[in-house]
């Protein structure tokens, strides 16, 4: 009974390809994240959903594209994936806007 | 946007003496402030957090302490184990409102 859970883990591609990472909670939040850490380990929010609309949408590539089917999923789409994507990729979800998030296990993504 | 400022970048204890982690916003409103551990692997995992109308807040071995008129809050941890071997996050956003904003993390190394 996980509560922020993404797959998949570990994700090895190649430069120019297209890849979707899943996340789904089932803590009943409102709002849910994504957040890439790079191998300094800063963590830069990436995309912000609350009831399935995007209110925050950081300077990312639009090469980067959140979809959420509905409120326990928001799932992350890449495409054209360059080498500067490496990275791990977290999910998180909160009650509500800007409270304590809960984050899933990562997803480490390596482009080649 | 918010700014967080985090330091320092590495901090090395011996296992009994206590840590300090201090971090500096920048947006007045923000009115939280969680602090997360992440093992090495590992998912951020929140530890501590505290509102703006507190001054302190403790639980155990770890404290936090905030002041709102320098825009400054820092992690203290007492009585240090090799445990606490990982990489912490001080965070900042307005409650409701903002996403979390995280410092760049600081990797804590408690000799044994």
């Amino acid at each position: 009974d996980t509560a922020v859970s993404q797959t998949p883990k570990y994700l090895v591609t190649q430069m120019g390809n297209d890849k979707s990472i899943k996340c789904e909670q089932n803590l009943g939040h409102d709002t849910m994240y994504w957040y890439k850490q790079d191998s300094k380990k800063f963590l830069k929010i990436m995309f912000s959903y609350n009831n399935k609309e995007l209110i925050i949408n950081e300077t990312v590539p639009n090469r980067f594209s959140p979809k959420s089917p509905d409120k326990a999923h928001l799932n992350l789409h890449i495409n054209s994936l360059e080498l500067g994507d490496s990275a791990v990729y977290f999910c998180a979800s909160s009650p509500q806007k800007a409270e304590e998030a809960f984050f899933g296990q990562g997803t480490r993504l390596t482009v080649v | 946007g918010e700014n967080v400022e985090q330091h320092p970048s590495t901090l090395s204890v011996q296992e009994g003496d206590s840590a300090v982690i201090k971090c500096t916003y920048s947006d007045s409103a923000s009115n939280y402030f969680p602090w997360y551990k992440q093992e090495l692997g590992k998912r951020p995992q929140l530890i501590i957090d505290i509102r703006s109308n507190v001054g302190e807040k403790k639980d155990q071995r770890i404290a936090v302490t905030l002041n709102k008129t320098a825009k400054h809050f820092s992690l203290h941890i007492t009585e240090t184990q090799p445990e606490d071997s990982a990489v912490y996050f001080c965070a900042a956003s307005i409650s409701g409102n903002t996403p979390l904003v995280f410092g760049k993390g600081t990797r804590l190394s408690v000799i044994a």
